[in-house]
């Protein structure tokens, strides 16, 4: 059963810690989002990876917030100071982009974080 | 731009009646894809339906079905004789071929109460 899987589930960490989200996109995928949630702004999109490259991080933070894909298996997320207004649940998603056609995305189970 | 409106924010409904999610986009894309999630008090969110923009046939999925119009720029998803199941927040998605990432409404939170 193919599935986005996303590390940690949970984490809590201090203001000012560093915090690095990870994605094991579904093996095939060729696209990647990043996600994230919060009662006041519903869900948005942080960043957007197609074969691996960066193709819109325009909701992306640039100061404090990095995304990348060492690999076709991994994506990463990674906040660098955090602070509180960063707590939210990061979501995960993969799909396909021939170009003529785009899938559905599927989304991992999330990381809730929490910044104290 | 792309632009997704859920004008309800709540729903509540008693178990077996009807109910009608709305969803109205705005696009410049010709070409475009809508989609359906639902997201359940667990929290992760589950892909219901997918729709391009040249496919405008109505599509049922056991108690689902959505009614896409493009006259109207509508994709509504009613769920029919509900179940308290399908207590979830339900979220409506538009993407296009100028960007391609998802861009999500506020979502609709639905209550099936027994």
């Amino acid at each position: 059963d193919a599935r986005v899987t996303q590390t940690p589930r949970h984490k809590v960490t201090e203001m000012g810690q560093e915090v690095t989200m990870r994605c094991q996109p579904i093996l095939g995928h060729n696209t990647v989002f990043w996600y994230r949630q919060t009662m006041m702004q519903g869900l948005e999109l942080l960043a957007y990876f197609r074969n691996r490259a960066p193709l819109d991080d325009s909701g992306m933070p640039k100061d404090r917030f990095s995304a990348e894909m060492p690999d076709a298996t991994l994506a990463t997320l990674k906040i660098q100071p955090s602070e509180p207004r960063d707590s939210a649940v990061y979501f995960c998603a993969s799909g396909t982009n021939s170009g003529a056609e785009i899938t559905e995305a599927f989304f991992g189970q999330g990381t809730r974080l929490t910044v104290v | 731009a792309q632009k997704v409106t859920q004008a309800q924010t709540e729903i509540s409904v008693v178990e077996k009646e009807d109910v009608t999610l709305d969803c109205v986009y705005e696009t410049r894309d010709t070409t475009y894809y809508l989609f359906w999630y639902k997201q359940p008090p667990s929290g992760e969110l589950v892909f219901l339906i997918r729709r391009n923009s040249f496919d405008e046939q109505n599509e049922i999925s056991g108690r689902y079905s959505w009614n896409f119009q493009k006259s109207t720029s509508s994709f509504n998803f009613t769920i029919t004789a509900s179940q308290v199941v399908d207590s979830a927040v339900y979220f409506c998605a538009l993407s296009g071929n100028s960007g391609y990432a998802l861009n999500f409404g506020k979502g609709t939170s639905l209550l099936v109460t027994p």
